[in-house]
């Protein structure tokens, strides 16, 4: 069975700094892309930021580009998101999730973690 | 700025039938978006229906089903039960490893 399990949320302050990591388990973690996707409280869905399996190619949304750093450890089976600059509105749950067959991160999530919230505030 | 447009509210009666879409402010959907469909209820993590267009995620029953109408990417859900009462995601790839979410559909049961 495929497990996500989203770690390292928290609350910081503006301007501070977290490092979500998202283990996984149950497949053959370094054949698929994995993405971030947030949740703002009451909002929407959001797409945050994907990566290869290979590690190689990374893509952010233009809210995070140059903020956020996506990367992931195929030799640990784990995901990481480095949040940097942090504001108000990246206030959310972060959730991770899976390519559902590709190794090129194109066609869609599945499945999904349980997320890990992030607040930030002062 | 993409824009990806969902019906914000939908009602079904129980046993009905309802085809909710997914389209793009300027543009067609088709089959190299990879439309997806996510079910989610309040205060759970998202659950996949629906990837690449037409392809039931595992232990989804065939009530739901995807496809490109028209110049729209479609969920229909029949058979209507009450805990299908949801809110409803689609998500497109635009190309460049961007994808982008719909705004949701929150889907009543009544």
């Amino acid at each position: 069975e495929v497990q996500l399990l989203e770690s390292g949320g928290g609350l910081v302050q503006p301007g501070g700094s977290l490092r979500l990591s998202c283990a996984a388990s149950g497949f053959t973690f370094s054949s698929y892309a994995m993405s971030w996707v947030r949740q703002a409280p009451g909002k929407g869905l959001e797409w945050v930021s994907s990566i290869s399996s290979s590690g190689g190619s990374a893509y952010y949304s233009d809210s995070v580009k140059g903020r956020f750093t996506i990367s992931r450890d195929n030799s640990k089976s784990t995901l990481y998101l480095q949040m940097n600059s942090l504001r108000a509105e990246d206030t959310a749950l972060f959730f991770c999730a899976k390519d559902p067959i590709s190794a090129a991160a194109k066609r869609g999530f599945d499945p999904w973690g349980l997320g890990t919230l992030v607040t930030v505030s002062s | 700025q993409t824009v990806v447009t969902q019906e914000p509210s939908f009602s079904v009666s129980p046993g009905g039938a309802v085809t909710l879409t997914c389209g793009l402010a300027s543009g067609s959907v088709s089959t190299s978006h990879y439309p997806s469909w996510y079910q989610q209820t309040p205060g759970q993590a998202p659950r996949t229906l629906i990837y690449t267009t037409n392809t039931r995620s595992s232990g989804v029953p065939d009530r739901f089903s995807g496809s490109i109408l028209g110049n729209k990417a479609a969920l229909t859900i029949t058979g209507a039960q009450a805990d299908d009462e949801s809110d409803y995601y689609c998500v497109l790839y635009m190309g460049s490893g961007i994808s982008v979410f719909g705004g949701g559909t929150k889907l009543t049961v009544l």
